[in-house]
């Protein structure tokens, strides 16, 4: 069965460090997106990407946040210079078709330490 | 308000018990809505999509009603194994492609 993968499974890097955090969606599959859950709390939308562009970001994804897809394949979340507040489990999902009636289908995260 | 809200519990119920839980949400444009699955430390998993007419998938029925902007999911004959957070999501038409997830409901099954 297809599956989101996600590298790595967890990260740990000092404050101020840069991490790019790195996901293989679902081949055929159009959206992605990043979310993301500080332990206890609910899963945050970060951005979705569709077409090589970013189609929708929340507040938490500020300047210091990036997405690529560089490649056909890999689809990548950057954190510029990380805080201690950016500590959280990092979802990767995609989905297929249109807008309506897609499910999002996640990978087993990358749990971002920053210390 | 919330995009989406539901009880957090926790909910312990023994086994065999039946089980329901129920999620709102704010914006009559939402689109599509989704029971996820989520295990500690783990990655929501797909339980099922919600639809109209209601469905079902052996101990699992999820309902819509899009009058009252609610969903339910009821799960029969609980067993030790759906001990689990459960999340509802509901995908917005009108805002790009953007799930929004509520905080999820914490059920323990007890022997």
């Amino acid at each position: 069965e297809p599956e989101v993968t996600q590298t790595p499974s967890h990260q740990v890097t000092q404050m101020g460090q840069e991490v790019i955090l790195r996901c293989v969606p679902i081949s055929n599959h159009l959206y992605f997106y990043w979310y993301r859950q500080i332990l206890g709390q609910k899963v945050e939308f970060l951005v979705s990407f569709y077409n090589n562009e970013i189609s929708e970001k929340s507040e938490i994804f500020d300047d210091q946040f990036s997405v690529e897809r560089p490649d056909g394949s890999n689809f990548t979340l950057k954190i510029r210079s990380t805080k201690l507040e950016d500590s959280a489990m990092y979802f990767c999902a995609s989905s297929g078709r249109g807008r309506s009636y897609s499910e999002a289908f996640f990978g087993q995260g990358t749990r971002l330490t920053v210390v | 308000r919330k995009e989406v809200e539901q009880d957090p519990g926790p909910f312990n119920v023994p086994e065999g018990a039946t089980v329901a839980f129920n999620c709102t949400y704010s914006n009559s444009a939402s689109q599509s809505f989704f029971w996820y699955r989520q295990d500690c430390r783990k990655e929501p998993k797909l339980l099922m999509s919600v639809y109209s007419s209601g469905n079902e998938d052996g101990r699992f029925t999820a309902q819509l009603n899009r009058a009252s902007q609610y969903i339910s999911l009821l799960i029969r004959d609980s067993k030790l194994s759906d001990s689990a957070t459960y999340l509802c999501a509901v995908l917005r038409g009108d805002t790009g492609n953007q799930f929004y997830f509520g905080t999820g409901t914490s059920l323990t099954v007890i022997p």
